[in-house]
């Protein structure tokens, strides 16, 4: 069974700062990596995707598969990066979504 | 771009009673949609695949005969918690898939209190 962990449950950074949430995952096939984002009173919603290979609103984040992590970056954090974000794995071939618990990341001025 | 729906955003109701919960597809079909619930502070825990013209695929632990879902149409899952118990407050959230994008798109929840 696919697991994954995300062992911040808050971040906080002051504005400008570097900011990495961190994800790690247990799957023994070949997995398709999530991060989702959720802003205050709004619904869930795809922030990146590890086949994507894209930059999105600044962040980034790199499959490595020899240490299973899917860490999140960013190099300078904005006010409006304050959300809660969640990872996610897709077993390969599957449609269905495993999550993480989840970091809520406050950046402060 | 894609836009899933849920109604009711919330609901309260006594316990022994029922509550169906909506979620709907406004601009594409789904095949495929999901139903999860979050209790608070905590992370989104798939409860079942719901699939159009199909039976739904639930996961482990989860009572199919308490959680009750019909996908009856490409664009509509509903959700109906029969006999609900205080237990079962919960935030519900539906996705749906849009095959051509690949990807998952979440409804706003709904919030479900059982006094």
């Amino acid at each position: 069974a696919q697991r994954v962990t995300q062992p911040e449950k808050l971040l906080s950074v002051f504005k400008g700062a570097p900011v990495e949430l961190k994800c790690n995952y247990s799957y023994s096939g070949s997995p398709e990596l999530f991060w989702y984002v959720q802003y205050s009173r709004q619904r869930l919603q795809l922030l990146l995707r590890h086949i994507s290979r894209e930059s999105i609103k600044g962040f980034t984040a790199d499959l490595n598969k020899g240490e299973t992590s899917f860490h999140l970056k960013k190099p300078f954090a904005q006010e409006e990066d304050s959300a809660m974000y969640y990872c996610a794995l897709k077993a390969g071939g599957g449609n269905k979504l495993t999550f993480g618990t989840g970091t809520q990341l406050k950046v402060e001025l | 771009g894609a836009v899933v729906s849920q109604h009711p955003s919330w609901v309260i109701c006594k316990s022994g009673t029922s509550v169906k919960i909506e979620c709907r597809s406004l601009d594409f079909q789904a095949t495929t949609m999901f139903w999860y619930r979050q209790f608070p502070k905590q992370s989104l825990m798939l409860m079942a695949t719901s699939n159009e013209g199909s039976k739904a695929t639930y996961e482990q632990g989860v009572e199919k005969d308490k959680f009750l879902i019909n996908h009856a149409s490409l664009t509509l899952s509903t959700l109906t918690v029969t006999s609900a118990h205080p237990e079962d407050s919960s935030f519900y959230i539906c996705s749906a898939r849009d095959t051509l994008l690949n990807e998952q798109f979440f409804g706003p929840g709904t919030r479900l209190t059982v006094l």
